[in-house]
This record gives C-alpha cells, sequence and structure tokens, in this order.
C-alpha cells in the first residue's frame, strides 16, 4: 500500500526553520514517473503549492515564486524520503503543510495527512 | 501568473441534484486542470485530471469537461458523501500552479 507519512514540529518560531518530511511507502522518490510536492492551506491563502522534486535522470527542484528565496525540497535516497525546509518564516506561514504525489502530470493522487504548522513566538 | 477563478463559492443542493462548478483560467491552460474533494480535516482528495480523465475510483457521476480557459465539473445525483468543498487546480504554467477558492457543497 502506498503511503506518505509526514512528520515535523507543529509549533516554529517566527525568523526560525520550518522542517518537515514525508517518507514514501511503497513507491521511489527517485521514481522516474512522479513528482514529490509539497503543498499549504491556510485560511487567508487557501491551497497554495509550494514547490516540487522529481528525478529524471538527474534531479530537478522547482519552487513556486512566492516563496523562492526561503524554500528548499530535498530527496533523500538512503531513506526513501523528501523534506521540506522553509527559512526565515513569519506567522504568515502558519498553516497545514500537506506532502503529495504526481504521477504522469495526472493530478496529486496521493496525499499526507498534513501538518499544522503554527509560528509563533 | 495565471490565476484561477471558482465559482460559485457556496452551492446549497439537495440528494439527487445535478451541480456544476466552475473554473475559470485567466489565460489558456489547454486541459492542464484538475479537480479535487476535500472534507474537513482531511487532505484533498483527486477526481479529475486532464479536465475530463477520471481518477480510478471515483464515481461516474463525477465528471469535468472544458479546455482553454473554461471547465467545470459536474456532479450527477448528489449524494450523502458529496458534501464537501471542491477545489481546481492548473498545472499549464508552473510557478505557480494556483488553486481555485474553493466551491462548499452543503446540504440545502
Amino acid at each position: 500500500q502506498v503511503q506518505l507519512q509526514q512528520s515535523g514540529p507543529g509549533l516554529v518560531k517566527p525568523s526560525q526553520t520550518l522542517s518537515l518530511t514525508c517518507v514514501i511507502s511503497g513507491d521511489s522518490v527517485s521514481s522516474n514517473s512522479a513528482a514529490w510536492t509539497w503543498i499549504r492551506q491556510s485560511p487567508s491563502r487557501g491551497l497554495e503549492w509550494l514547490g516540487r522534486t522529481y528525478y529524471r535522470s538527474k534531479w530537478y527542484n522547482e519552487y513556486s515564486v512566492s516563496v523562492r528565496s526561503r524554500i528548499t525540497i530535498s530527496p533523500d535516497t538512503s531513506k526513501n524520503q523528501f523534506s521540506l525546509q522553509l527559512n526565515s518564516v513569519t506567522p504568515e506561514d502558519s498553516a497545514v503543510y500537506y506532502c503529495a504525489r504526481e504521477v504522469d502530470d495526472s493530478g496529486y493522487d496521493l496525499w499526507g495527512r498534513g501538518t499544522l504548522v503554527t509560528v509563533s513566538s | 501568473d495565471t490565476q484561477m477563478t471558482q465559482f460559485p463559492s457556496t452551492l446549497s443542493a439537495s440528494i439527487g441534484d445535478r451541480v456544476t462548478i466552475t473554473c475559470r483560467a485567466s489565460q489558456s491552460i489547454k486541459s492542464w486542470l484538475t479537480w479535487y474533494q476535500q472534507k474537513p480535516g482531511k487532505a484533498p482528495k483527486l477526481l479529475i485530471y486532464k479536465a475530463s480523465s477520471l481518477e480510478s475510483g471515483v464515481p461516474s457521476r463525477f465528471s469535468g469537461s472544458g479546455s482553454g480557459t473554461e471547465f467545470t465539473l459536474t456532479i450527477n445525483s448528489l449524494q450523502p458523501d458529496d458534501f464537501a468543498t471542491y477545489y481546481c487546480q492548473q498545472y499549464n504554467s508552473y510557478s505557480p500552479w494556483m488553486f481555485g477558492q474553493g466551491t462548499k457543497v452543503d446540504i440545502k
């Protein structure tokens, strides 16, 4: 059974780094047909695509312009997982963060359960 | 950026009704549109991809149509399990892949 298991802290202080991990079961982060994505959702911003990583003979990363200067999405092939780092967070970054899989440009067919992250001192 | 406008924002309907939700793109996205259903406290669920392709396991009462800038999601014979919020998303231009604002379908 293919699953995505998210982990990471639910509370981050302003100006610090938000770090989340998504462990993949039943698929490979190095799949040549999948892309591994982070999406967040908040009442003020709705659903917001943050970025993705994928392998097509080499690794690619693509990021939303809204967070491009602060975001890193990294694959870890040894642990079959991928991670999100968002630097210099503010309360505006408070949201539910989801990891998701996209296969063959056919939408996000698999999602993690979501992690509520609150940015507060 | 390609902006997505989804309407209505709220829709009240009864069991058995036919429901239509519209999503409009600010520029052509060909058929690069997906539809998701989301229930409170849950992750979105993929319903339709490439504008009109039904995701495996999704009931056939859901259908999608459109291309270019105008798209619709139709639910034929609304069932109790269908009361939820529905989102469209474009993935033609990648930065960013915008979601619509959502349509909440509730009970009339």
